[in-house]
């Protein structure tokens, strides 16, 4: 089945250090979306990307939707340490709109 | 804003047990979602419906059924528990409109553990 390929798993940084993460598909996708999660919370949209090539920011956040419409990315930068969390990535499955999730990047900051 | 209501916040059931979970949509959002999410796992898609019709399935167990009333809230009804339906259960809404969909915005999820 359509399977989300997010990298990388986990990552240890320190506060005010950039962040990359990135996710990748074999499928063509309409949409991408990147969520966040705090532990036993529901994801929180940060940004949703429509158009291959689109770049949006939110704040310290930018995601890009690839050219290929099979992978995205997002950056944060100058992170801080509420930045903390699971970031997944996701699109919609069908018209109905039901979405898959990639298996999440565990983001933790040092102050 | 008001947000995605879930009820209860935590839930503790024995196996063989009943559960219902309950999800009241942002206001005036149509459809709504029902993810399954394991410990350490992304979320999965169980069920969603559209103007209180069943749009989708994912999966969802035989023993669980789910519905939306006319006041566009939903219901999850879970049968028989066993160890393994332990999980966050998260319900999300959106609203239909011309040309696409508002993205769904989900709640603060009903810890089920089964004991």
């Amino acid at each position: 089945g359509q399977q989300l390929n997010q990298s990388p798993q986990s990552m240890f940084i320190q506060e005010g250090e950039d962040v990359s993460m990135n996710c990748t598909s074999s499928s063509i996708f309409n949409t991408w979306l990147w969520y966040k999660q705090d532990p036993g919370e529901g994801p929180v949209l940060l940004i949703a990307l429509y158009k291959a090539g689109e770049l949006t920011s939110n704040g310290r956040l930018t995601a890009q939707f690839g050219i290929t419409r099979k992978d995205s990315f997002l950056n944060i930068s100058a992170s801080i340490p509420s930045d903390v969390g699971i970031y997944f990535c996701a699109t919609r499955r069908g018209s109905q709109g039901n979405l898959i999730f990639g298996k999440g990047t565990k983001l933790s900051v040092k102050p | 804003a008001a947000g995605v209501i879930q009820s209860p916040r935590h839930l503790i059931k024995e196996k063989r047990e009943t559960a219902t979970l309950k999800c009241y949509p942002i206001p005036r959002h149509d459809t709504v979602y029902w993810y399954q999410q394991g410990p350490g796992q992304d979320p999965q898609f169980l069920i969603s419906f559209y103007e209180k019709m069943q749009s989708d399935k994912g999966s969802i167990p035989d023993r669980f059924s789910a519905q939306q009333f006319s006041d566009y809230h939903s219901e999850l009804n879970m049968s028989s528990l066993e160890l393994g339906d332990s999980a966050l259960y998260f319900c999300a809404s959106s609203l239909v409109v011309t040309g696409g969909l508002i993205e769904q915005y989900f709640g603060p999820g009903t810890r089920l553990t089964v004991t």
